[in-house]
């Protein structure tokens, strides 16, 4: 199976800041990433999906890039309602594996 | 409009069978390059994939688990159900169902999630 490292686990960061959030794949998945947000007590929403692909709806500063190994998920002024926790997703062989997730917190 | 919920018991005791089931709506069960999945998370812990059924009633599970799990469908009442074995308080958390687009291969769906604690 192939595995999924996000880094970093937590991130600390004030309101304006711009934020990346990485996420390893143990082989090469190509472009099949998604990126997800996930606030206490809600069910995760897609941002990303095939790496760089927006979400419908969701705001422009945020955005996904990488290829092969390697993706980032980047904000580029964290706002207020960016607290939370994210996670990486790929598929492959008829399995779906999540990232270990990276919580942004307030500075 | 899509939606999935979620319904099934807030508290199971150790070694028995969970049931959930998942209800959908705004979509057919027989979508072409749709997937009904199940995914849970532990309380503060990461997402974890379950079970997986396809349009053709194919069935994919996680490793880990897969000699506890069950996915199953009812397409007349738009219902997809998970059973697993020998439940643990391990296996206390919040179970979702979520909708899979293979065209993006990402959930662009989920339900709200149902809480299952696992307690004598």
């Amino acid at each position: 199976d192939i595995q999924m490292t996000q880094s970093p686990s937590t991130l600390s960061a004030s309101v304006g800041d711009r934020v990346t959030i990485t996420c390893r794949a143990s082989q090469s998945i190509i472009s099949w990433l998604a990126w997800y947000q996930q606030k206490p007590g809600k069910a995760p929403k897609r941002l990303i999906y095939k790496a760089s692909s927006l979400e419908s709806g969701v705001p422009s500063r945020f955005s996904g890039s990488g290829s092969g190994t390697e993706f980032t998920l980047t904000i580029s002024s964290l706002q207020p309602d960016d607290f939370a926790t994210y996670y990486c997703q790929h598929f492959d062989n008829y399995s779906w594996t999540f990232g270990q997730g990276t919580k942004v917190e307030i500075k | 409009q899509i939606t999935l919920k979620e319904s099934g018991p807030v508290l199971v005791k150790p070694t028995e069978t969970l049931t959930l089931t998942c209800t959908v709506s705004g979509f057919s069960l027989y979508s072409a390059r749709m997937r009904v999945n199940w995914i849970r998370q532990a309380p503060g812990k990461a997402l974890e994939w379950l079970a997986q059924i396809s349009p053709n009633d194919e069935k994919a599970y996680s490793t880990s688990l897969k000699t506890r799990l069950t996915i199953s469908r009812d397409t007349s009442t738009s219902q997809v159900f998970l059973t697993m074995t020998n439940m643990d308080s391990v296996d206390t958390g919040t179970y979702y169902c979520a909708r899979a687009e293979m065209a993006s291969v990402s959930f662009d769906y989920w339900g709200q999630g149902t809480l299952v604690a696992v307690s004598s």
